[in-house]
């Protein structure tokens, strides 16, 4: 079956760093998707990873491993308003995202 | 109208009734979505489009349909709502369904509630 793995909940202090992680399983790989979601908001679109390796968009990075089936988005010099949800989303052979439940980040001051 | 639109923002609706969720786009992109997003579980996929005048089933489809007469609107439609589809409903789009590189676009939500 397809699964995705994400920590629920994150705590992280303001101006620091922090590492999300994710394993996936999946039929078939066309890349990884990371979003942010605000409560009560829309998800929008952070980082897609297609080869393996990271890439770097200003304070956020995402990293990818296909023969491990692992991905993480870092984020550098956090603010307070990074407080969000942080989705996961393989590509299986379909091209159909499979999500995860996503991991809930707390910046405190 | 700029991005993805979705009426109506929230809606309390009584069991048994029809409901239509709209969504339109302006971006001129051919695939279309609709997710449900529920406490605790990532989004799950309900219908998709490709293009218009085709349409897919997803993950959860029974109790939804979903039509694609032209590019920019993609309605869901609850024939006879139950209280288990009490959820957020997202509408999304993409420039193309098929490609590694299909981001996906959001729209607002709307916020169903079935007594």
């Amino acid at each position: 079956g397809q699964n995705i793995d994400q920590p629920t909940e994150m705590t992280a202090t303001e101006g620091a760093i922090v590492q999300i992680n994710c394993t996936y399983q999946t039929s078939g790989f066309n890349g990884l998707f990371w979003y942010q979601q605000h409560a009560g908001e829309a998800p929008t679109f952070l980082s897609y990873n297609v080869l393996d390796g990271l890439e770097e968009k200003g304070r956020f990075s995402s990293f990818l491993s296909r023969s491990k089936g692992y991905s993480y988005l870092l984020l550098k010099e956090l603010q307070m308003k990074d407080s969000a949800s942080y989705l996961c989303a393989p590509m299986d052979s379909n091209y159909q995202l499979i999500w995860g439940a996503g991991t809930k980040l707390i910046i405190k001051p | 109208i700029a991005g993805i639109t979705q009426a109506p923002t929230s809606q309390i609706l009584a069991a048994g009734r029809r409901m239509t969720l709209r969504c339109t786009q302006d971006m001129r992109h051919n695939a279309m979505y609709w997710y449900r997003q529920d406490l605790g579980l990532g989004l799950r996929l309900i219908h998709y489009s490709n293009t218009a005048g085709t349409t897919g089933k997803g993950e959860v489809p029974d109790g939804y349909s979903v039509s694609r007469a032209n590019t920019d609107d993609f309605p869901l439609t609850l024939a006879s709502a139950v209280p288990s589809q009490t959820s957020v409903y997202f509408c999304a789009s993409s420039d193309s369904r098929g490609s590694g590189t299909d981001t996906q676009y959001f729209g607002p939500g709307t916020r169903l509630t079935v007594l």
